[in-house]
């Protein structure tokens, strides 16, 4: 079955400092990654994908993520964290066995910039 | 509109009352989806819509969980005699298609619901 895991609850980085916010995920094919923000009070915001191509994905403000076939891996990355990064990040993946754009959700993973 | 709508924003009812959750998607998209978002808990799937064909309803919870897509545009998802374990922030999705090409889903601001 397809899944989708963040091992962190939490990142905390100061703000200036690279950030990295971690998912790993197994599927039977081919993966097709997602990754989302929600910031306090709204709704999910879609990022980035990574559906086939360079293993470097570059998506909004700012951020990009790194797909790595061998780790099994899709994390987000950003070179210089924002205080206003601060807000909940989900990874995503797509279900195969739904055939269609179905997506199976991380269990998020809340980043705090600290000034 | 220029983003995918949600009404009400909150909602508090009292247990064993029903409650109607209403969607609006993105214009032209096709594909429509719900999800429920439980205090410190990921996105759990509950019902997408694709056009005509009939809606996956394999994540609704119970029965008591049920929804509709009108005119192939606005949604709505209703829950019968509530319990207090539905408390969430429902939010939904559209797509501009359901197909496997990958494309990422537009979500809506939520609907936090409340049951005493």
């Amino acid at each position: 079955a397809q899944s989708v895991a963040q091992p962190e609850d939490q990142v905390n980085v100061a703000e200036g400092n690279p950030l990295t916010v971690k998912c790993t995920y197994s599927v039977s094919g081919n993966p097709y990654l997602f990754w989302y923000v929600q910031y306090p009070n709204r709704g999910l915001q879609f990022l980035l994908k990574y559906i086939t191509g360079d293993n470097l994905v570059k998506g909004s403000y700012g951020f990009e993520a790194e797909f790595n076939k061998s780790q099994t891996s899709f994390h987000l990355k950003k070179p210089s964290a924002l205080v206003s990064d601060s807000a909940l990040y989900f990874c995503a993946v797509r279900d195969e066995a739904g055939g269609y754009n179905k997506l199976i959700f991380g269990a998020g993973t809340r980043l705090a910039v600290h000034p | 509109g220029a983003g995918v709508s949600q009404s009400p924003s909150n909602k508090v009812t009292e247990k064993g009352k029903d409650v109607e959750l209403r969607c609006d998607p993105i214009s032209g998209h096709t594909a429509l989806y719900w999800y429920r978002q439980s205090l410190g808990q990921g996105l759990e799937f509950l019902i997408y819509f694709q056009g005509n064909s009939a809606p996956d309803k394999s994540g609704l919870p119970s029965d008591r969980f049920s929804a509709e897509r009108t005119g192939g545009s606005v949604s709505t998802l209703t829950i019968q005699r509530t319990q207090q374990e539905d408390s969430a922030v429902y939010l939904c999705a559209s797509s501009l298609t359901g197909l496997a090409g990958g494309e990422g889903q537009f979500f809506g601001p939520g609907t936090r619901l409340t049951v005493l």
